[in-house]
C-alpha cells in the first residue's frame, strides 16, 4: 500500500486553519495515525485510528476520513506547530511528509 | 515512564555490518512490540520491520528484506536491529519506537549511522 500526501510544502501564518490530506492507494479502514516532527527530534505521535487524538495533544489538532483519505487539519496554527507531519498505514510505511512552514 | 534508549552513534564502511540496540524499560517488553525507522539526512520516515518480543516473530519491509535482521533478548528487554552490506545511502538516524497496537508511541532518541570510505 502507498501512501501520498499534500501539500508537500505548506506556508503558513500563525492563527491560519490549516489541513493536510493524505491517500492510501487502497482501503486501510481507520488504520491510519499521525505524527509530528521536528528538526533533531524524534517524531511524535498525535493521532490514532484516524481521528483518535493521543493524551496531551492541544485539542486544535484533529483527524478524521477512513478508506482511502485522511485528513489531519489544525484548527488556529500555533508557533510551536511549525513542523514536518507524516501519516503512517499502521505498523507499516509512512508517508513522504508535509513541511509546514511560516509564510 | 517506559521508555526506549539506543545505543551511539556508528562509523561504518561500505559492504560491513552495522548492529543497532534498542534497550526499553517498565512494562515494554511484555506487551508491545518494537518497530525501527530510519531516516536519511533531509528524507522522511522509512519503516523498516519490527518484531513482537513476546513471541520473536519478526517482519520486514519489502525493501530491506534479506539485508536486515530484527531480534529482541527479553533477559535484558533490548532489541536489535542489524543490516547488512551497508552502502552510502543507509547513512541515516536510525530509530526504534515501540508498537502500541499499530502506532509507534514511544519513541528511542536515533542513532546515527554513517557508512563512509
Amino acid at each position: 500500500i502507498q501512501l501520498t500526501q499534500s501539500p508537500s510544502t505548506l506556508s503558513a501564518s500563525v492563527g491560519d486553519r490549516i489541513t493536510i490530506t493524505c491517500r492510501a492507494s487502497q482501503s486501510i479502514d481507520t488504520w491510519m495515525a499521525w505524527y509530528q516532527q521536528k528538526p533533531g527530534r524524534a517524531p511524535k505521535l498525535l493521532i490514532s485510528k484516524a481521528s483518535r487524538l493521543e493524551s496531551g495533544v492541544p485539542s486544535r489538532f484533529s483527524g478524521s476520513g477512513s478508506g482511502p483519505e485522511f485528513t489531519l487539519t489544525i484548527s488556529s496554527l500555533q508557533p510551536d506547530d511549525f513542523a514536518t507531519y507524516y501519516c503512517q498505514q499502521y505498523n507499516s510505511y509512512f508517508g513522504p511528509g508535509t513541511k509546514v512552514d511560516i509564510k | 515512564q517506559d521508555q526506549l534508549v539506543q545505543s551511539g552513534a556508528e562509523v561504518k564502511k561500505p559492504g560491513s555490518s552495522v548492529k543497532v540496540s534498542c534497550k526499553a524499560s517498565g512494562g515494554t517488553f511484555r506487551s508491545y512490540g518494537i518497530s525501527w525507522v530510519r531516516q536519511a539526512p533531509g528524507q522522511g520516515l522509512e519503516w523498516m520491520g519490527g518484531i513482537l518480543p513476546a513471541f520473536g516473530a519478526a517482519n520486514y519491509a519489502e525493501k530491506f528484506q534479506g539485508r536486515v535482521t530484527i531480534t529482541s533478548d527479553r533477559s535484558t528487554s533490548t532489541a536489535y536491529m542489524e543490516l547488512n552490506s551497508l552502502r552510502s545511502d543507509d547513512t541515516a538516524v536510525y530509530y526504534c519506537a515501540r508498537g502500541r497496537e499499530g502506532v509507534f508511541d514511544i519513541w528511542g532518541q536515533g542513532t546515527m549511522v554513517t557508512v563512509s570510505s
